[in-house]
């Protein structure tokens, strides 16, 4: 059974850096073609990706984000990290993180968690 | 980046009603095409994946269908928990990229 969760604060002040972390069980990031994607939600709007990490290491960004974000991951302790630097009140969302397949899409979520950045 | 454009982006209909959604990409993305369902206060589900094939446990009243680029998503015949927010999501490219969202409502 694949069952991911998010954590992290719920409260940052702006100018913050915000460290997410997703962890997973139920599969591998040693599998191919495999990763961990992160999503989020802006309240009331749509889904935005954010970023990914597959097994061999191959990161992919948001390209409006990019300079922003950092994504790392765990093997051995099934974590995936999401960092993101210099937090905004308008990156208040919910975020989401996914078993994602190559090709196919999210077949896994977390609960989601929501950051709000407020001074 | 690859746009995704929904339509429509609001609906109302009936229970036993048949629905369709319209995902159109700004450029080809052959069936790298998913469909989500979102409800309030929770993730999304995916609901189909490589444009026209079903996720294990969805009802087969849920279908797809497409390529390049325009798709559809396909309600058979609507029931009362099926009235929620879909979204068309791209997996050809990168950067990854979700459709605006169509709402689906009661009538």
């Amino acid at each position: 059974q694949i069952t991911l969760k998010e954590s992290g604060p719920t409260l940052v002040q702006p100018t913050q850096t915000l460290t997410l972390t997703c962890t997973f069980s139920g599969f591998s990031l040693t599998t191919t073609d495999v990763s961990v994607t992160w999503i989020r939600q802006l309240p009331g709007k749509a889904l935005e990706w954010l970023a990914l990490t597959y097994s061999n290491d191959d990161k992919r960004y948001s390209p409006s984000l990019k300079t922003r974000l950092t994504i790392t991951k765990d093997t051995s302790e099934d974590q995936v990290v999401l960092t993101i630097t210099n937090m905004d009140p308008v990156d208040t969302a919910t975020y989401y993180c996914s078993h994602h397949i190559r090709g196919s899409g999210s077949s896994f979520w977390g609960q989601g968690h929501l950051v709000t950045v407020s001074s | 980046d690859i746009q995704l454009t929904q339509s429509p982006s609001f609906l109302s209909a009936f229970v036993g009603d048949r629905v369709t959604i319209t995902c159109r990409a700004s450029q080809g993305i052959s069936s790298f095409l998913a469909w989500y369902q979102q409800k309030p206060g929770e993730a999304p589900k995916l609901l189909i994946h490589t444009a026209s094939t079903l996720q294990s446990g969805v009802p087969s009243r849920f279908s797809g269908s497409g390529s390049g680029t325009e798709f559809t998503l396909t309600i058979s015949s609507l029931q009362p928990e099926d009235f929620a927010t879909y979204y068309c999501q791209q997996v050809d490219s990168y950067p990854i990229t979700f459709g605006q969202g169509t709402r689906l409502e009661i009538k």
